[in-house]
């Protein structure tokens, strides 16, 4: 079967960094991709790896191993706007995801 | 560039009725996504077409459920009849089927079954 863990929620404070890991074990992989939703929207695509190592995109920034089954979705320079849900979703080939159960993360003041 | 259109917004109906989902991904995107997202969970893919054909189903519930892409641009997805655990947000998504795969998000259909 396919199942991704991540944290269910994370608490951080304006301005500081923040890490969500990801973990997976799926029958087949492409990559790693990682969407945003905030409350009532839609998933907005944020990052995706398909090899090993850093993705930098902006104050946000993506990593994948491999051969650990795992990445994780750096923020930094927290803002209160990115206080959401964040999904990372594995491309198990045929371009289809299977997503994660998300990780909340509220930004305090 | 208009994004995945979805209608209704918001549907409210009673057990063992039926319901009808329509999705307009964005213009020239060849494959097509239909997903539940149930509360506090993440999308799961029902559905996923590539122009009018079905990739795959596998998890779509074909008892209940079905969809249709007829001409390869818009689609429809049908519920009947429809039970309380169909309660969710039903998700159509588009891509242009690049080499990375970045899915691109309709606003969501909330379905509450009564």
């Amino acid at each position: 079967g396919q199942s991704l863990e991540q944290p269910s929620e994370v608490t951080a404070v304006e301005g500081a960094i923040v890490q969500i890991n990801c973990t997976y074990q799926t029958s087949g992989f492409y990559g790693l991709s990682w969407y945003q939703q905030h409350d009532g929207g839609a998933p907005t695509f944020l990052s995706y790896n398909g090899l090993d190592g850093l993705e930098e995109t902006g104050r946000f920034s993506s990593f994948l191993s491999r051969s650990d089954s795992y990445g994780y979705l750096l923020l930094q320079e927290l803002q209160m706007k990115d206080s959401a849900s964040y999904f990372c979703a594995v491309d198990t080939g045929r371009r289809a995801l299977t997503f994660g159960s998300g990780t909340r993360l509220q930004v305090q003041p | 560039e208009a994004g995945v259109a979805q209608s209704p917004r918001y549907k409210i109906i009673e057990k063992r009725q039926s319901v009808a989902f329509w999705c307009n991904p964005i213009s020239g995107h060849a494959t097509l996504y239909w997903y539940q997202q149930i509360l506090g969970q993440g999308p799961k893919l029902l559905i996923q077409f590539q122009n009018n054909g079905v990739v795959d189903d596998s998890q779509l519930p074909k008892d209940r459920f079905s969809a249709e892409r007829l001409k390869g641009v818009d689609s429809t997805l049908k519920i009947q009849p429809a039970k309380l655990e169909d309660s969710a947000v039903y998700l159509c998504a588009s891509s242009q089927g690049q080499v990375y795969n970045e899915q691109f998000f309709g606003p969501g259909t909330r379905l509450t079954v009564l």
